[in-house]
């Protein structure tokens, strides 16, 4: 079934570790994203990359890095995990601009 | 700044019609959508509005004006299942989403 793939599904993580949230995939789109979403909050843009090989910062993308080596895969790096960082992670892509953004069952972080 | 602005919760009863309205302020436009998210799930499409005027969709339509920077979602024939929390999110000049905080829809027996 063709869709996007988020690992791991859930996390708890100590404050100062490194950690690699994946995203993977199958539709072939040229654009994928990385948003964080908390209570009361709307989705936050983290990272965005619109095709292979670029990619750009959103919102929020202090202490968050990402990487786009090929059109399928698009991981997000805490390099150094704080509190504040604790979020449901989603991944999504689109088709192209005014195209509707499909989304992973996303990735719940919390860090201690 | 930008702001997308919508109501936090809202209650409704089976069989009925409930609508959802969003007023936003952005830095350009070039489209909006609506999404809904059941809990702890991620969000799904329902509807996209760039021109004004009402979109219908079986038992869901999306209302849109520019010139008044507002939006509705209507949803006819409630069902249990349409629970969920609606979000709006507004494409902006750079072709990024802007997105609402969402509006939980609590639906009554």
């Amino acid at each position: 079934i063709a869709g996007i793939t988020q690992a791991p599904t859930s996390q708890i993580l100590a404050a100062g570790r490194r950690m690699t949230l994946r995203c993977t995939q199958d539709m072939r789109h040229n654009a994928m994203y990385w948003y964080r979403q908390d209570l009361g909050l709307g989705l936050r843009l983290i990272h965005y990359s619109n095709t292979a090989g670029t990619t750009g910062k959103g919102e929020v993308p202090d202490g968050y890095s990402v990487s786009r080596a090929n059109t399928d895969d698009f991981p997000l790096t805490l390099a150094s995990a704080v509190p504040s960082q604790t979020s449901v992670y989603f991944c999504a892509s689109s088709d192209g601009d005014n195209q509707p953004q499909h989304f992973g069952d996303g990735t719940r972080l919390s860090i201690l | 700044g930008q702001n997308i602005d919508q109501p936090t919760e809202m209650t409704a009863t089976e069989g009925a019609i409930v609508q959802i309205n969003c007023t936003y302020q952005t830095s350009g436009f070039n489209g909006l959508f609506w999404y809904q998210q059941h809990a702890g799930e991620a969000p799904t499409f329902l509807s996209y509005n760039v021109l004004d005027g009402l979109e219908e969709k079986g038992r869901f339509s999306s209302f849109l004006s520019r010139s008044k920077g507002y939006s509705y979602l209507l949803l006819k024939e409630l069902q249990m299942k349409d629970s969920a929390s609606y979000l709006c999110a507004v494409m902006d000049s750079n072709y990024q989403l802007i997105w609402g905080a969402g509006t939980k829809l609590i639906i009554k027996p």
